[in-house]
Formats: structure tokens, sequence, C-alpha cells
């Protein structure tokens, strides 16, 4: 059975205190990995995609990174507006239909 | 603005009652999915519609039943729910090509609270 799993579960930085998430996975025939934010009382917000192991994508303070096992977003210097939810998933088959783990909480204090 | 606008944004609605719930893409996509959303819990696929046509359905309870009378709109017909159904409801859309990584874009999502 495919399983995504998020660590850790919640984490809370000081604005400037870089530090990684991840995301393990185990699905065959893996179609791409997906990092979403999710903002309290809002729909998730479309970060990056990836698709083979060794990509890396960034965006401004974020860089997602894959492995065939993981994939890691790495939050450089994080100022208080990155807080929210990051959400990992990933799709399996040639549809959209996507497979969440339970997210990241992350709180960036000033 | 995401591209995909979800109305009501939140509902409070009794067992008893029967409501719906709206979802428009203004994407072009030709895809489009129910996802709930509840407390400390993953996000679930509930139902995905290719071209107006149901592809999946995920062992979702019949009082929940979705309609997609074309490729921009997408509903979810709500009738006897459960206290346990409260939740955030997502509608996402994405461009189906059958090839790899189909970026999925969510609405705001409505807030469904079952008293």
């Amino acid at each position: 059975e495919d399983q995504v799993t998020q660590s850790p579960e919640a984490l809370r930085l000081q604005e400037g205190e870089s530090s990684s998430l991840n995301c393990s996975y185990t699905v065959s025939g893996l179609r791409g990995l997906f990092w979403y934010r999710q903002d309290p009382g809002k729909g998730p917000e479309f970060l990056f995609t990836l698709y083979s192991a060794g990509e890396e994508k960034e965006k401004e303070r974020l860089k997602a990174t894959l492995t065939k096992k993981e994939s890691f977003l790495h939050i450089t210097a994080p100022k208080p507006e990155d807080s929210a939810t990051y959400l990992c998933a990933v799709q399996r088959d040639s549809w959209g239909k996507l497979q969440f783990g339970a997210g990241t909480q992350v709180v960036v204090t000033p | 603005e995401t591209g995909v606008t979800q109305t009501p944004r939140h509902l409070v609605m009794g067992m008893t009652n029967k409501k719906s719930l709206k979802c428009e893409q203004h994407l072009g996509h030709n895809a489009m999915y129910w996802y709930k959303q509840s407390a400390k819990k993953p996000l679930e696929l509930m139902f995905v519609y290719s071209l107006e046509e149901r592809v999946e359905n995920n062992s979702v309870p019949s009082r929940f039943s979705p309609e997609c009378p074309n490729s921009s709109h997408l509903f979810l017909h709500l009738h006897t729910l459960q206290p346990e159904d409260s939740a955030l409801y997502l509608c996402a859309s994405s461009q189906e090509t059958g090839g790899t990584g189909n970026t999925i874009y969510f609405g705001e999502g409505s807030w469904l609270t079952v008293v």
C-alpha cells in the first residue's frame, strides 16, 4: 500500500534559522512528488513538482530535493511569513490523483 | 486567486438538511476533484471527474453525491450528513493529459459544520 509520511509533525523556528522538512514515501511507479503550502483556513497552494531522483527546485527561501525514497523541503533563513503547514503528496498513476502526507506545521517567530 | 472558486466558504447544516457545495474553475482544465480535509488527517480524495465523467469514487458514502455538468463546474450535493462529516471540503482541478505530474490546483475550500 502506498504511504506518505512527513516529519516532523511540527517545527518551531526562529527567524533566520534554516531547517529541513522530510517526506518519505513508498509508492510503485512514482509519477511525481508535489509540495504544497497551506495557510490556516485556506486551500493548499502549489509550490513544486519533482519527477525523478536527483532533481532539485527552488523558489525564494524554499528548495525541494528528491531521492528514490524521500524528499526534503529546505527552508533557508525563514521569515515569519513562511509560517504555514507544508504538505507533501505523491502521484502514482497517470491521473492527477494525489496521496497526501499529514503535513508539517511550521511556525517562524521574529 | 487560484483560478478555482468555491462557494459557500462556510456552511452550517442540520443532519436532515440538503445542501450543495459549488466549484468553478477558470483554468481551462478538464479534470476536477473533491477532497476532504479533517482535523489532524491527511487530505482524502473523494471523487475524480475527467471530461465530465466520473472516473473514481473512493468508497464515499452515498450521502455525498457529486455532479459535474461540464468541465468548468463541479457540485457536491449533501444530504442526511453526520456530525463526523464536518470538515473542509476542497475542490481542485488539473489538466489531464495522461502525462507525468499533472499539477492539481486547489480552491480555498468550503468549511462544513454538521449540527
